[in-house]
């Protein structure tokens, strides 16, 4: 089956760790997104790669970064910098046109 | 900045009446999109209109778009207690240099079907 895999489905972390997010698909896709949703809101672009070894900030980039090293797989790092980490972040990746989501991974820091 | 911003934030209906959700957006767009996602889940796509059409339908899904007012509004009809969940409003725009498609999503409206 193809898709988009998220791990783990939930997150713990203590403030002032570094924690990366995983996020792979086996759709043969070009493009990938990472967005960010805080309880009751919309969804918050913080980056996206069109192709290997090429990605973008989106609106919210400060205190993540991430890298596209195969096409297959867009790790998220969310860094003592981002000021409000806890959230749930959800991938996805595009094809032709519309977006194919994982389950997301919810992260809570303390 | 946000593109999309749904209306109304939240819309409890009885089985079998009609859900409407609006969206706007602001800047020019090249497709509009609508997803849907249950509680603590990822999205899933339900329709996709281009700039350059104006309606759009997918079995009990219609959707409208007005590029002059950059406004988008999906219907459900008859709707059904598994409608129950976020409606989500996307636009995707293309950067002039690279190619890259950013999709930005709005707020969303949260949609209660009473059965």
């Amino acid at each position: 089956d193809g898709g988009i895999t998220q791990s783990p489905k939930y997150l713990f972390r203590k403030e002032g760790q570094n924690v990366t997010l995983s996020c792979e698909q086996n759709l043969n896709h070009d493009a990938m997104y990472w967005y960010r949703q805080d309880p009751g809101q919309g969804l918050r672009l913080i980056y996206y790669s069109q192709i290997v070894n090429d990605f973008q900030k989106g609106d919210i980039a400060e205190g993540y970064s991430v890298s596209r090293e195969k096409k297959e797989s867009f790790p998220l790092t969310v860094t003592s910098a981002q000021k409000n980490p806890t959230a749930f972040y959800l991938c996805a990746s595009r094809g032709n046109s519309p977006l194919h989501f994982g389950n997301g991974t919810r992260l809570t820091v303390t | 900045s946000q593109q999309g911003e749904e209306d109304p934030q939240a819309l409890s209906i009885q089985e079998g009446e009609n859900a409407t959700m609006n969206c706007s957006y602001k800047t020019s767009i090249n497709n509009l999109q609508w997803y849907r996602q249950n509680s603590g889940r990822g999205l899933v796509h339900l329709i996709l209109i281009r700039s350059n059409e104006r309606e759009k339908h997918s079995g009990r899904l219609r959707v409208t778009l007005d590029t002059s007012k950059k406004s988008s509004s999906l219907l459900i009809t008859a709707s059904r207690a598994a409608d129950t969940a976020s409606y989500f409003c996307a636009t995707t725009w293309v950067r002039h240099s690279g190619g890259y498609q950013k999709v930005t999503f709005g707020i969303g409206t949260k949609l209660q079907v009473i059965p």
